[in-house]
């Protein structure tokens, strides 16, 4: 069992939707989650990052983390067709040697049709 | 302007023959780390460094060796490609103390191996 799992897509929107987009994980140990967005052709850039459960929001952009189901989330409100990418999840334990390693999520392709 | 610099972007060569995929960065990050990416199988670290001259496995390190003789410089090298090391390749840096900040992806090197 791979220890990131994100459903791939593709998901296809309208402008102005709510999207959410989710991973489940398998390592109780996870400690840092991150949601990524990769433009076609480009390096993942950071969106949002989060430390054990909670919740976060920058923005038009909220990251939740449930520890207890091992579920992470990424709500879009207001959806622009800028916002049309793949997301890709990952995620990293609290552990200094191991040079944080990101475990990532296949990715979801989304596309905001306007 | 903060960048992770990876040349060539793009590359064609043949089975056998070594090449290597240069990283740079210019943030004087400690953490540098190379991925690859496949479709269905998402983004893999081969390697990651955790500072000068110290270096260790990632996930998918067969085939490939990286060297850090410097701090801002970490090479990817391929002693003999073969055409399963086709794919989309990623260079990264972090920085800060830990966890999930920081992290800064190249623009990534599409390699094809005939």
């Amino acid at each position: 069992q791979k220890e990131v799992e994100q459903d791939p897509g593709p998901l296809s929107v309208p402008e102005g939707a709510i999207v959410s987009l989710n991973c489940t994980y398998s390592n109780s140990a996870f400690q840092y989650f991150m949601w990524y967005r990769q433009y076609s052709r480009k390096g993942p850039e950071l969106l949002m990052y989060t430390y054990s459960s909670g919740n976060k929001e920058d923005g038009r952009f909220t990251a939740q983390v449930d520890k207890s189901s091992k579920y992470i989330s990424l709500f879009i409100r207001d959806s622009q067709p800028s916002d049309s990418a793949t997301y890709l999840c990952a995620m990293t334990l609290d552990i200094s040697n191991s040079g944080y390693a990101l475990n990532f999520g296949k990715g979801t392709s989304l596309l905001v049709t306007p | 302007e903060a960048q992770v610099t990876q040349n060539p972007r793009y590359l064609i060569t043949v089975t056998g023959k070594k090449l290597t995929v240069t990283c740079s960065q210019n943030m004087n990050h400690e953490y540098m780390s190379w991925y690859r990416q496949d479709p269905g199988l998402g983004l893999r670290q081969i390697y990651y460094s955790m500072n000068v001259e110290v270096t260790d496995k990632g996930d998918v390190p067969e085939g490939y060796k990286v060297s850090r003789k410097e701090k801002r410089n970490f090479p990817l090298i391929l002693e003999s490609p073969s055409p399963n090391q086709t794919s989309l390749y990623f260079c990264a840096s972090r920085g800060g103390t830990g966890g999930a900040r920081g992290y800064t992806f190249g623009s990534g090197t599409r390699l094809t191996v005939v």
